[in-house]
């Protein structure tokens, strides 16, 4: 199937930096999801975009939808220790590689 | 709302046997039910989809003989690990879908053979 390439796998920052997780696809995606992964724990979904240049929000966080849906971002503002987690995204039931985020206070 | 269960939460079991993993919806019904399979530090593999009342669908390179599922309820869907040996250790995940692609994961499972 269809596999989504995510980068980074691995981001450090301090309490207050902000952090960029990517996403591509050599295919068009229809959409994408973007889940949620504490370290012990599962993953939560957070949101799904589905049209072209999509931009969404939810508080500190904001995903893009890239204009070709081949691409996708999910972008923290200032970030805090509680945003410490793996990232992933998915399309089509299939997950990226996930971006492990980590938080120095 | 939305709310998926997996039981048991962790079993340790020796090579050779069987292990059975639950995973329930508890306050939906989910027609699909997808099977994920999580080594630590790593993403999560799709292995199979699980429909109600019909043969599960799996991911390539998986063994269905291995891996047997069933979907017998609206909120039961079951993985049996048959013949389980060491590598067969793993964190097990199940999702059910609400709205298309969006997916609600149980707690997970974690397997060890011993």
């Amino acid at each position: 199937g269809q596999q989504v390439m995510q980068i980074p796998q691995y981001q450090h920052v301090q309490e207050g930096e902000d952090f960029t997780t990517y996403c591509n696809s050599s295919t068009t995606l229809s959409n994408i999801q973007w889940y949620k992964q504490r370290p012990g724990g599962h993953p939560v979904f957070l949101i799904q975009l589905v049209k072209s240049g999509e931009v969404k929000k939810q508080k500190r966080l904001t995903f893009q939808f890239g204009e070709a849906k081949k691409n996708s971002s999910l972008h923290i503002t200032a970030t805090q220790t509680t945003d410490v987690g793996t990232y992933f995204c998915a399309a089509h039931m299939r997950f990226g590689a996930g971006t492990r985020l980590t938080v120095k206070p | 709302g939305a709310v998926v269960s997996q039981h048991p939460s962790w079993v340790i079991c020796k090579s050779g046997t069987s292990v059975k993993i639950e995973c329930r919806s508890l306050d939906f019904q989910a027609t699909t039910m997808f099977w994920y399979r999580q080594f630590p530090k790593q993403s999560l593999m799709l292995m199979a989809t699980s429909n109600e009342g019909s043969k599960a669908t799996y991911e390539q390179g998986v063994e269905k003989d291995k891996f047997l599922i069933n979907h017998a309820s609206l909120t039961l869907s079951t993985l049996t690990v048959t013949s389980a040996h060491p590598e067969d250790s793993s964190f097990y995940i199940c999702s059910a879908s609400v709205a298309e692609y969006e997916q609600y994961f149980g707690p997970g499972t974690r397997l060890t053979v011993t």
